[in-house]
């Protein structure tokens, strides 16, 4: 069965700097996605990026870029710029592609992220 | 706008109630899902549906029942509340194929006491 695991329970960083949350996950697998979501005190689930294995260059969105090593099965997220609005939890989730029960989100414990003015 | 509904957005319960958790997309997605969130637990899928008429359960299945009558509805009962089922409640829906995730409904905050 996959597994994903965020490590850092919490995390804080300085407003315009930059942070990285890390993320590892167990498969067998060859293809399947990576997703970072985000909530927020509103409790809103986010999709911040995703990823797609077979695919080496690293997703970006705006301030948000992961780094993919698909051999050490490592997604971690990078936010640059770091904003007020950035403070939430963010979730790490693996998803093979679909099949039965194996196309289901497996989501990690959540890292909370609190940005300091 | 076009999304995925949730209701109610809060609701206590006493030991030993019923309950249905009411979700609905119009999207046309053929998965509906539903998951609960604990403080350091993360999200846990409850149950799963790949169409209508199709349902089966997830990782933490037991005191919940789903069905899947209609593309758009997935609701979710309790059959008799337990104060162990005091969670967040969030149903989300995608494509078949995924890649794209999940959108997800603002999510019910469930208390049973």
């Amino acid at each position: 069965a996959q597994t994903v695991t965020q490590s850092q329970p919490e995390m804080s960083v300085q407003e315009a700097e930059t942070v990285t949350l890390s993320c590892t996950y167990d498969t067998s697998e060859n293809n399947y996605y990576l997703f970072w979501y985000k909530q927020p005190p509103s409790r809103q689930m986010i999709l911040v990026i995703r990823q797609e294995a077979y695919k080496q260059q690293n997703a970006t969105e705006n301030r948000f870029s992961v780094n993919f090593q698909k051999a050490a099965k490592s997604f971690s997220l990078k936010i640059s710029d770091s904003q007020l609005g950035d403070t939430a939890m963010y979730f790490c989730a693996f998803m093979k592609p679909w099949g039965g029960s194996q196309g289901n989100l497996i989501f990690g414990k959540g890292t909370k992220l609190s940005v300091k003015p | 706008n076009a999304g995925v509904t949730q209701t109610p957005k809060f609701q206590v319960l006493k030991t030993g109630q019923s309950m249905t958790l009411q979700c609905a997309q119009d999207m046309n997605h053929e998965y509906m899902s539903w998951y609960r969130q604990d403080p350091g637990m993360g999200l846990r899928l409850i149950h799963y549906s790949v169409g209508a008429g199709i349902t089966d359960q997830g990782e933490v299945p037991n005191g919940y029942n789903v069905s899947r009558s209609t593309t758009e509805d997935f609701p979710l009962r309790l059959l008799s509340a337990a104060p162990s089922q005091t969670s967040v409640y969030f149903c989300a829906s995608s494509y078949l194929q995924g890649r794209d995730g999940y959108t997800f409904g603002s999510g019910t905050r469930l208390t049973v006491v």
